[in-house]
């Protein structure tokens, strides 16, 4: 078992539509969670993080956080093609380094 | 303010020559991350620095990679007698310390191909 998982995709989405990503993990003993969006060619950028359980919303972006499913998902509302990109679901684990554990990446697409 | 700035941004190498990627980090940030990208391998964690140490060496793949961290600031990352498993995207991170919240933000990268 990976220790962070996500569907590859491709995910794809009319415009305006809302876009749901998933992410699980294995480590309950994670502290937190981020979500990187990622274009072709270029380096991941933060989206989110959150760090408790529940919703964070933060514009056209909501976390959710769930620690006994240890599941995270991120929401993406009124979806546009410049949201197409691959999304990195990542975890900080329990050791006290501050190390990422990336998930394999969603791919969205969003279409006109 | 200026980001994580890595250096080259492309590199090409010969099977067997030794290579050394460069990474600035976000001024007074005291932590550094490296990591790699590579089809299939999804990002990988290579190796922590907290000011010059580094307390987690654990995703360091073979000896043949090594990293060091000066100053507090500049890092640079040696692949020994490289092979061609070693292409890959190789990415800098720098965070304010490593504490749960802080975020980690990411330089360009470094493409290495190894011929």
């Amino acid at each position: 078992q990976k220790e962070v998982e996500q569907n590859s995709g491709p995910l794809s989405v009319p415009e305006g539509a809302i876009a749901s990503l998933n992410c699980t993990y294995s480590d309950r003993g994670s502290q937190s969670f981020f979500w990187y969006r990622q274009y072709s060619g270029k380096s991941p950028e933060l989206i989110m993080s959150i760090y408790s359980n529940g919703d964070k919303e933060d514009g056209r972006f909501t976390a959710q956080l769930n620690k006994a499913s240890q599941y995270v998902s991120l929401l993406i509302r009124d979806s546009q093609p410049s949201d197409s990109a691959t999304y990195l679901c990542a975890v900080r684990g329990s050791s006290n380094t501050g190390k990422l554990i990336f998930g394999q990446g969603t791919t969205l697409q969003v279409k006109p | 303010g200026a980001g994580v700035s890595q250096s080259p941004s492309n590199k090409v190498t010969e099977k067997g020559k030794d290579v050394e990627l460069r990474c600035d980090p976000i001024s007074g940030h005291t932590a550094l991350y490296w990591y790699r990208q590579s089809l299939g391998q999804g990002l990988e964690f290579l190796i922590y620095f907290q000011g010059n140490s580094a307390p987690d060496k654990s995703g360091l793949p073979s000896d043949r990679f090594s990293a060091e961290r000066t100053g507090g600031s500049v890092s640079t990352l040696t692949i020994q007698r490289t092979q061609q498993e070693d292409s890959a995207v190789y990415l800098c991170a720098s965070s304010w310390s490593s504490g749960a919240a802080d975020t980690q933000y990411f330089g360009p990268g470094t493409r290495l191909t190894v011929l």
